[in-house]
């Protein structure tokens, strides 16, 4: 039962460093997404993906690039760290509403990125 | 445009205290409602949902139902323990694909 999985956990950057953090998912969910929690607030959305070769800005896209070549994968690209970019990132999945399913997100456990 | 609002934290309750989170939104039409729990050093996962008008979702204990007509999806539980300390999230789903997700609410649960 993988579901969904983010690798690294933890990352420590020096200002100006680049850096991929890789997503995959093995429930064939035709949709993805990347947010990230900076510490005691909510989710901010930063990019997400409706399929392969689809992506889309969120409400945090500077920073960031992504791109999506398979459905499993959604990998999150830091260009040019800043230390606005600290935060625990987490990417989720979701079937949408086919199949009647209700659309919720399925989540990893979350990137820990420090920029220092 | 569209929003949610939940009710500030931290919450702290004794054990076996009854708890309310309020959540209300702002979308158009009736989209489906969630809960999303978030224990320390972990991801969001499912606490429950609804997907219409009056329908009221619950698991491990806690409720919530789809209140229409004040837009509201508030988070309850009858007697909580000191595990539910995590934090809690409301999310209304806007599209087939979208939720928006409130601020959190810590509950800190003491023995």
């Amino acid at each position: 039962n993988a579901g969904v999985t983010q690798t690294p956990k933890f990352r420590i950057l020096k200002i100006g460093q680049s850096m991929t953090l890789q997503c995959t998912q093995d429930m064939n969910h035709n949709y993805m997404y990347w947010y990230r929690q900076d510490p005691g607030m909510g989710l901010k959305l930063i990019y997400y993906s409706v399929g392969a070769g689809i992506t889309d800005k969120g409400e945090v896209p500077n920073g960031y690039n992504v791109s999506r070549s398979t459905t499993e994968d959604f990998p999150l690209r830091l260009e040019l760290a800043a230390p606005s970019q600290t935060s625990v990132y987490f990417c989720a999945s979701s079937s949408g509403l086919a199949g009647g399913k209700t659309g919720e997100l399925f989540f990893g456990e979350g990137s820990r990125l420090t920029v220092l | 445009g569209d929003s949610v609002t939940q009710m500030e934290g931290p919450v702290t309750l004794s054990e076996e205290a009854f708890l309310t989170i309020n959540c209300t939104y702002t979308a158009t039409g009736y989209p489906s409602l969630f809960w999303y729990v978030q224990y320390p050093g972990e991801g969001l996962q499912l606490l429950l949902k609804a997907t219409k008008a009056d329908d009221k979702g619950s698991n491990k204990g806690f409720e919530a139902t789809y209140r229409k007509e004040t837009t509201s999806f508030h988070l309850e539980k009858g007697s909580v323990q000191v595990s539910d300390s995590a934090v809690y999230f409301c999310a209304p789903r806007l599209s087939s694909y979208k939720l928006i997700f409130g601020s959190g609410t810590r509950l800190l649960v003491r023995p």
